[in-house]
């Protein structure tokens, strides 16, 4: 079937630390690959996403490179900083309408 | 800034009883999308809605699920008779074509007694 795992949280981290959200996905076909992110208060948002196999996908100083050979599509920030601190969603789709995401990995960022 | 507005943001129901939650998506958007997620579980899909019908659905959506777009305006989402296991975080959507970037609403909570 179709799934994504990714690592349980919540993570937390001191502000400028490296950030690593680790996501690995089971798939019966080719399928595009996404992060979205959760703010406090607010709904789910695309972050980054990658179509297919070795492409990054990169956004708000956020990277993740679709590996198809791990299956894997791990979430990094070089630098993270307190505005940062939100829940993160790994996905996975094939048609862009039906999607299946993880459970979600929270992430503090402390000042 | 447009975004995905949901009612309520928490009901508390009895078993058996009828619920409906209410989702007004970003205005000129297409497609339109309930997903929920149970406490410490995925984000699951429930249905999708194109052109007022239901483009795909899940096997969660039973019979006991609904999707109306009554106004042109709301999108709802109806369960006929709510039971324990449908206790979770409901999440309304919307996107503008199949672009693989959905508006998300801040969800419903709903609690069955």
């Amino acid at each position: 079937g179709n799934s994504v795992t990714q690592m349980e949280g919540p993570v937390t981290l001191s502000e400028e630390a490296f950030l690593t959200i680790n996501c690995t996905y089971t798939a019966t076909g080719y399928p595009s690959l996404f992060w979205y992110v959760q703010y406090p208060g607010e709904g789910l948002q695309l972050l980054l996403k990658a179509t297919k196999a070795d492409d990054k996908g990169s956004n708000k100083g956020f990277e993740a490179t679709y590996r198809k050979e791990t299956t894997s599509f791990h979430l990094e920030k070089g630098s993270v900083q307190v505005s940062d601190s939100a829940v993160y969603f790994c996905a996975l789709s094939y048609n862009f309408n039906k999607f299946y995401f993880g459970s979600g990995t929270k992430l503090n960022v402390k000042p | 800034e447009p975004e995905v507005t949901q009612t309520p943001s928490h009901q508390v129901t009895q078993m058996g009883q009828e619920v409906i939650l209410r989702c007004v998506p970003i205005s000129n958007h297409l497609y339109f999308y309930w997903y929920r997620q149970i406490l410490g579980q995925k984000v699951e899909f429930l249905v999708s809605f194109y052109n007022n019908e239901i483009s795909e659905k899940s096997e969660i959506f039973d019979d006991q699920f609904s999707v109306e777009r009554p106004d042109g305006s709301n999108f709802t989402l109806k369960i006929r008779s709510t039971k324990l296991e449908d206790s979770a975080m409901y999440f309304c959507a919307s996107s503008e074509g199949h672009t693989g970037e959905l508006f998300f609403g801040e969800g419903s909570r709903l609690t069955v007694l």
